[in-house]
């Protein structure tokens, strides 16, 4: 069982928006902006889309998102392509441990 | 070019040690850690640890502790995971992952707690 709580699945149509939610508790999500989102293409390694909760590095498109509220954090995915189809990951810093915790992850299906 | 290239996928008897290896390129090795992470198959992602390139320093997860040793080789520019005592559950693809660096108002910065450069993986099967 994974720290962090993603849904299994999430699907969308090209061109439409999508959110992807990431439920954690005050000693990860809630408690600091350390939240990551990971995107993973099959047999890839992962890449990083949004770091501190809501900024992107360089080269990720603007297409992708990120926003936090209490224990909740949310990656959104605006005009949806067919090349987002992909695994998601979300990741914190939790203070339990002074480490790093993924989420299950999120197959995202663009239909 | 900026890669970390890590070594080729390994085949253990269940209670075997692997050590596997991460050679970095393109970029300052001291300047930033290393973390691994570790993907059973069909799984999701699992942090490992992580360790300075720059003094050796390591924090591993708890799960792992006495099992896992990272080291790094600052002549050669590679990091090492070693994983002792294999079970059929520590079969998986191990990457490693670089500390993410970024610039800000004129001064530039690492955090480990997110990773930027990603080895392409090597798969660790344990079976007996």
């Amino acid at each position: 069982q994974s720290a962090l709580t993603q849904p299994a699945s999430v699907s969308g149509s090209p061109g439409q928006s999508i959110t992807i939610s990431c439920t954690g508790t005050s000693s990860d999500v809630g408690g600091y902006n350390y939240v990551s989102w990971y995107q993973q293409h099959p047999g890839k390694a992962p890449k990083l889309m949004i770091y501190d909760v809501s900024n992107r590095p360089s080269g990720v498109s603007n297409r992708f998102s990120g926003s936090k509220s209490g224990n909740t954090a949310s990656l959104t995915i605006s005009g949806l392509q067919a090349e987002d189809e992909a695994d998601y990951y979300c990741s914190s810093y939790t203070s339990s441990s002074t480490s790093v915790v993924f989420g299950g992850g999120t197959k995202l299906t663009v239909l | 070019q900026v890669q970390l290239v890590q070594s080729g996928a390994e085949v253990k008897k269940p209670g075997a040690s692997v050590k596997v290896s991460c050679k970095a390129s393109g970029y300052t090795f001291t300047s930033y850690g290393i973390s691994w992470v570790r993907q059973a198959p069909g799984q999701g992602l699992e942090w490992m640890g992580w360790i300075s390139a720059y003094n050796g320093n390591t924090n591993y997860a708890q799960k792992l502790q006495g099992r896992v040793t990272m080291t790094t080789d600052t002549s050669t520019s590679t990091a090492y995971m070693e994983l002792r005592s294999l079970r059929s559950d520590d079969t998986a693809v191990y990457y490693c992952a670089r500390d993410f660096g970024y610039c800000s108002g004129g001064s530039c910065y690492t955090n480990h707690w997110y990773f930027d450069l990603w080895g392409r993986g090597t798969l660790v099967t344990v079976s007996s």
